[in-house]
């Protein structure tokens, strides 16, 4: 079974930083590309961040760009956010989902999402 | 920027009901379009892939259609437990952008 599980969120001050991990299992990790979508309260999905399966690649949303960085360890099969500079607008429910393996791809499997909450 | 809109925003509708929720993309993104559920609380459970294709385990009475620009996602029969917010999705332009329309509240009437 498919299994993705974040954690890290929090409170963090204006300016802070705070580091999210998704820890996955049920399915070979390091095949699959993985995202970061976030979801403001009260508002729709927003995507954020994907990378590659060999964690080589990694692409960013316009309004996380230079402050976010995703990354991965295939040995841990774990995949991590790193958000600096957070602000208000990036208070958000943060989800890891993974990229199905075909060509027109959707996420297929979410995580249950952790709550980040920047605020003084 | 693909930008993805659906209509309507929210919906009231009964229970047997046959519902249908659309989404434009801002271009052509042949079938690269996917829809999500979202129920309160939880994270989005996808249901239709490459604008027409069943998720494994989803009812039969969910379909997709559409290619280009203009999708729809049906619900022939509404169950109680398809009253949630849902989302179209394009891939077109992944691993550089992705993008999701605004979502559709489904309520009870």
């Amino acid at each position: 079974e498919v299994q993705l599980f974040e954690s890290g969120g929090g409170l963090v001050q204006p300016g802070g930083s705070l580091r999210l991990s998704c820890a996955a299992s049920g399915f070979s990790f390091n095949i699959y590309a993985m995202s970061w979508v976030r979801q403001a309260p009260g508002k729709g999905l927003e995507w954020v961040s994907s990378i590659s399966a060999s964690g080589g690649s990694t692409y960013y949303a316009d309004s996380v760009k230079g402050r976010f960085t995703i990354s991965r360890d295939n040995s841990k099969n774990t995949l991590y956010m790193q958000m600096n500079s957070l602000t208000a607008e990036d208070t958000a429910i943060y989800y890891c989902a993974k990229e199905a393996n075909q060509l027109i791809a959707p996420f297929d499997y979410w995580g249950q999402g952790t709550l980040v909450t920047v605020s003084s | 920027d693909i930008q993805m809109t659906q209509s309507p925003s929210s919906l009231s509708a009964s229970v047997g009901d046959r519902v249908t929720i659309t989404c434009r993309a801002s271009q052509s993104i042949r079938r690269y379009l996917h829809w999500y559920q979202q129920k309160p609380g939880k994270a989005p459970k996808l249901l239709i892939y490459a604008a027409s294709s069943l998720q494994r385990g989803v009812p039969s009475r969910f379909s997709g259609s559409g290619s280009g620009t203009d999708f729809t996602l049906t619900i022939s029969s509404l169950q109680r437990e398809d009253f949630a917010t849902y989302y179209c999705q394009q891939s077109y332009s992944s691993p550089q952008e992705y993008s999701f329309g605004q979502g559709t509240k489904l309520e009870i009437k």
